[in-house]
């Protein structure tokens, strides 16, 4: 069955630092996420991305982030200056174009920010 | 208000237990509706859709009221493996938009 993949599966930086997580969505899906989840709290969304631009972003994107689509299957997301808030799991998730209701999730990458 | 709002939980039930979670929505522009199951430290993953017309899978049975914007999810005959956080979820349109979730409602099924 195809999956979502994201590396690395847990990442520690420190303050200040930029960091990149990466996803390879499943090949043939065209919509894509990405959600953080801090510890003990519920499930946000970030940013939905979708035809090589973003069609949705939250508060919480901010300027300190940002995505990418830099080939034709990894699909990244950029924290600039990591802030101890910052911390939390992240998970990628992607759809095709047809299946509203299926969105898969990646494993997530646990980000901590020393 | 919250966007999304569940039972607080937890909820613990013996095994063979039926278990009720409900879910309200204070958009009613919302246009599709999911329940997830999430294991501790894993990812989200979709347990089913919502229609208004209800649906089941198996011993899960979903539904939904638009008129007052209530989702629930009902567990019949519950197993150990059912124990989990349920996470209601709503989309605001049917294109690359946003999920909302819902702060999840954590299930302990016991022997």
């Amino acid at each position: 069955e195809p999956e979502v993949t994201q590396t690395p599966s847990h990442q520690v930086t420190q303050m200040g630092q930029e960091v990149i997580l990466r996803c390879v969505p499943i090949s043939n899906h065209l919509y894509f996420y990405w959600y953080r989840q801090i510890l003990g709290q519920k499930v946000e969304f970030l940013v939905s991305f979708y035809n090589n631009e973003i069609s949705e972003k939250s508060e919480i994107f901010d300027d300190q982030f940002s995505v990418e689509r830099p080939d034709g299957s990894n699909f990244t997301l950029k924290i600039r200056s990591t802030k101890l808030e910052d911390s939390a799991m992240y998970f990628c998730a992607s759809r095709d174009q047809l299946r509203e209701d299926e969105q898969y999730f990646g494993p997530g990458t646990r980000l901590t920010v020393t | 208000r919250k966007e999304v709002e569940q039972d607080p939980g937890p909820f613990n039930v013996p095994e063979g237990a039926t278990v009720a979670f409900n879910c309200t929505y204070s958009n009613s522009a919302s246009q599709s509706f999911f329940w997830y199951r999430q294991d501790c430290r894993k990812e989200p993953k979709l347990l089913m859709s919502v229609y208004s017309s209800g649906n089941e899978d198996g011993r899960f049975t979903a539904q939904l009221n638009r008129a007052s914007q209530y989702i629930s999810l009902l567990i019949r005959d519950s197993k150990l493996s059912d124990s989990a956080t349920y996470l209601c979820v709503v989309n605001k349109d049917t294109n690359a938009g946003k999920s909302t979730f819902g702060d999840g409602t954590t299930l302990t099924v016991k022997p």
